[in-house]
């Protein structure tokens, strides 16, 4: 079955900052979805990527899939207060099931 | 705002009992899942269905068990809770066919004493 590791588990910086979070599959990545949680709240759709290379873009959050498919980063440019939450990576398997990570929770500083 | 609404938003029940679940996606969106979240971990699937028929499962026992409804609305059951079923479950929903974004709603918080 398909895993997903995600790092760091839990990330805290001052606003302003850049940032970074890995999600890592044991299998190739035939649909990687990122999505924002805060705290004891539904999933909120970032982004989702699909061909080797591809990377995308909304406001300050850029997320890219790497050529072999098996990696995926989402960055935040100038991080801000209203980023904080928990960010989850979710893999595409048989049936539209989604396998997900287990989360990298991050604290923005004012 | 996703066009997915879930219903009760929390809800407690005792060991033994049973609680269903409520989810209602967006117009042509023919597929829903479910997923629990324990705290502090990522959502596991539980299963999925689509044009009223279950289209996958997770490892879950059977007395999870679910439905789809034609007008796109959907229910998970859970019968003889257990004090670890307590979690978050969520549905999600997306249209069939293509590259189409799964969209969560807001998720049932469900507590077992």
């Amino acid at each position: 079955s398909q895993e997903l590791e995600q790092s760091p588990q839990s990330l805290i910086v001052q606003e302003g900052k850049n940032l970074t979070i890995n999600c890592t599959s044991s299998k190739t990545l035939y649909g990687l979805y990122w999505y924002k949680q805060k705290y004891g709240e539904g999933l909120i759709f970032l982004m989702m990527l699909q061909k080797g290379g591809e990377e995308k873009s909304h406001e300050k959050i850029t997320a890219k899939l790497d050529e072999k498919k098996q990696q995926s980063s989402l960055h935040i440019t100038a991080s801000q207060p209203s980023h904080a939450g928990i960010y989850l990576c979710g893999a595409e398997t048989s049936g539209s099931r989604l396998t997900f990570g287990e989360g990298t929770q991050l604290t923005v500083n004012p | 705002e996703t066009g997915v609404t879930q219903s009760p938003t929390h809800l407690i029940k005792t060991r033994g009992q049973q609680v269903t679940l409520r989810c209602s996606s967006q117009s042509g969106h023919n597929t829903v899942s479910w997923y629990q979240q324990a705290l502090g971990q990522g959502p596991q699937f539980i299963f999925q269905y689509y044009r009223e028929e279950e289209n996958g499962r997770g490892n879950f026992p059977p007395r999870f068990s679910g439905l789809q409804f034609p007008n796109y609305s959907s229910e998970l059951n859970v019968n003889a809770l257990e004090l670890d079923d307590s979690a978050l479950y969520l549905c999600a929903s997306k249209r069939t066919g293509g590259d189409f974004e799964q969209f969560f709603g807001p998720g049932t918080r469900l507590t077992v004493l």
